[in-house]
């Protein structure tokens, strides 16, 4: 079982909506967690990263949200465009290169 | 801006064929990673490296091994290609040292391979 579960797995949204999509995680101990963004045929590219105290970040568009309590974490995308079709992806780090990756939302914006 | 550079996009192999895939990193950094990345499945890291010569299984390490003789290079052989090593290789490399915990990873763009 993933220690670290996205969903939903895919999402087709019209430009100019919103969107939310989730990650809940069950390793410990936390150090922080990032959200990657991935274009088709590119590597993963940081979006955010998070550590235990913080609860919200923004980053544009991006909007990414904590509960570390419950060990939750969103990612909002607001006034979405096309380019943002691609895989977001969650990854949970333990330990100084100890990390769980998500298997990715694969979001798709359509005109 | 840092640069991760993969030597092919796109490789096609035959079964029991030996198999280097190359990465290199323009930005001196220290640590050095392999993952394969699957449908469903998320990256997972195959090994990894903190310095030259030095190397750290990951998750799923059999059926493969690195090279690090050079701080910008870190090689992925595959000594024996076989069908179920077909997949998206990703490379990536980040700082290392004190606050490594909060250093981003670079990723490269992956190269694509299958095993025939």
């Amino acid at each position: 079982k993933n220690q670290v579960e996205q969903s939903p797995q895919s999402l087709i949204i019209l430009e100019g909506k919103n969107c939310t999509l989730q990650c809940n995680y069950t390793v410990s101990p936390f150090s922080n967690l990032r959200w990657y963004k991935q274009d088709t045929g590119r590597g993963p590219v940081s979006l955010t990263i998070m550590t235990f105290s913080e609860n919200t970040k923004s980053n544009g568009r991006y909007t990414a949200t904590l509960d570390a309590d419950t060990k939750q974490s969103s990612l909002h995308i607001t006034a979405s465009q096309l380019s943002d079709s691609a895989s977001y992806i969650c990854v949970v780090k333990i330990r100084n290169n100890d990390m769980r990756f998500g298997a990715g939302t694969r979001l798709t914006v359509k005109p | 801006d840092v640069k991760v550079t993969q030597s092919s996009r796109y490789l096609v192999k035959r079964t029991g064929e030996k198999v280097f895939l190359e990465c290199v990193q323009d930005m001196d950094h220290e640590n050095m990673f392999w993952y394969r990345q699957d449908p469903g499945l998320g990256l997972r890291l195959i090994y990894f490296s903190y310095d030259v010569k030095m190397k750290e299984k990951g998750d799923i390490p059999e059926g493969y091994s690195v090279s690090r003789e050079k701080k910008e290079r870190f090689s992925l052989i595959l000594e024996s290609a076989s069908t179920n090593q077909t997949s998206m290789y990703l490379c990536a490399s980040s700082p290392g040292g004190a606050g490594v915990i909060n250093y981003e990873q670079y990723f490269g763009p992956g190269t694509r391979l299958t095993v025939t």
